[in-house]
């Protein structure tokens, strides 16, 4: 199948500091992704959708001021926690549609904010 | 709004055996996708198996199939001879109609899992 990256898959940071997460579709163009959020022992709570050459979507709830979402490219999105704070400690997860039938998941950044 | 619901929050199977994991699912669009994906302890998300909503056949992939049942809104997923490498969360997911635009469709909404063990 497709495959998606994601940098760093792990980070520990201070609070009140800014963390900044790629998510890459290394062999295909997606002008959407997703980022998703699980908390432990939790489900996938989808956080914004990614659109290239536009703003992103956020879900309810989400602060999109804390949450900077940059699709940058053809094949890149960022996701930037800003002024992270213990309780935005995460696991964070990008897809890419690749067609109706597929969907791709890079395999998670865990963001420990102490 | 759209909704998945994975009743079974465990579920214990002996290798070799088979075991189905439940989804139901609710929408008022005539027109989606249901997906399976298995997350191991090291939390990638490995995509399963799909089933279209105007899909006349059950999809199958190897040991993977869907027990797609519309009229009860029912997309079960049936492993065959478990193998101890299926210990794993297993999510339950749905995807909108397809050409909204500006990707919403594509997103998924999941289920909160299963946790499968196999046993030896």
């Amino acid at each position: 199948g497709a495959v998606v990256s994601q940098h760093p898959s792990w980070v520990i940071c201070k609070s009140g500091t800014s963390v900044k997460i790629e998510c890459r579709s290394l062999d295909f163009q997606a002008t959407t992704m997703f980022w998703y959020r699980q908390f432990p022992k939790q489900s996938l709570m989808l956080m914004a959708t990614s659109n290239e050459g536009s703003k992103a979507t956020y879900e309810q709830g989400v602060e999109k001021d804390k949450f900077l979402i940059n699709h940058a490219s053809l094949t890149l999105s960022t996701l930037t926690v800003t002024s992270a704070h213990p309780e935005d400690s995460s696991f964070y997860i990008c897809s890419a549609p690749l067609w109706v039938d597929e969907q791709f998941f890079g395999p998670g950044t865990r963001l420990t904010v102490l | 709004a759209q909704k998945i619901t994975q009743t079974q929050p465990g579920m214990f199977v002996q290798e070799k055996e088979a075991v189905t994991l439940d989804c139901t699912y609710d929408t008022s669009d005539p027109s989606y996708g249901l997906f399976w994906y298995k997350q191991p302890s090291s939390g990638e998300m490995i995509f399963l198996i799909y089933q279209g909503s105007y899909d006349q056949q059950n999809a199958t992939e190897g040991r993977y199939s869907l027990n797609f049942q519309k009229a009860r809104k029912s997309a079960n997923l049936v492993i065959s001879a478990s193998q101890l490498g299926d210990s794993a969360m297993y999510f339950c997911a749905m995807r909108g109609p397809v050409g909204v635009s500006q990707g919403g469709s594509e997103k998924l909404v999941f289920g909160k899992g299963t946790k499968l063990t196999v046993n030896p």
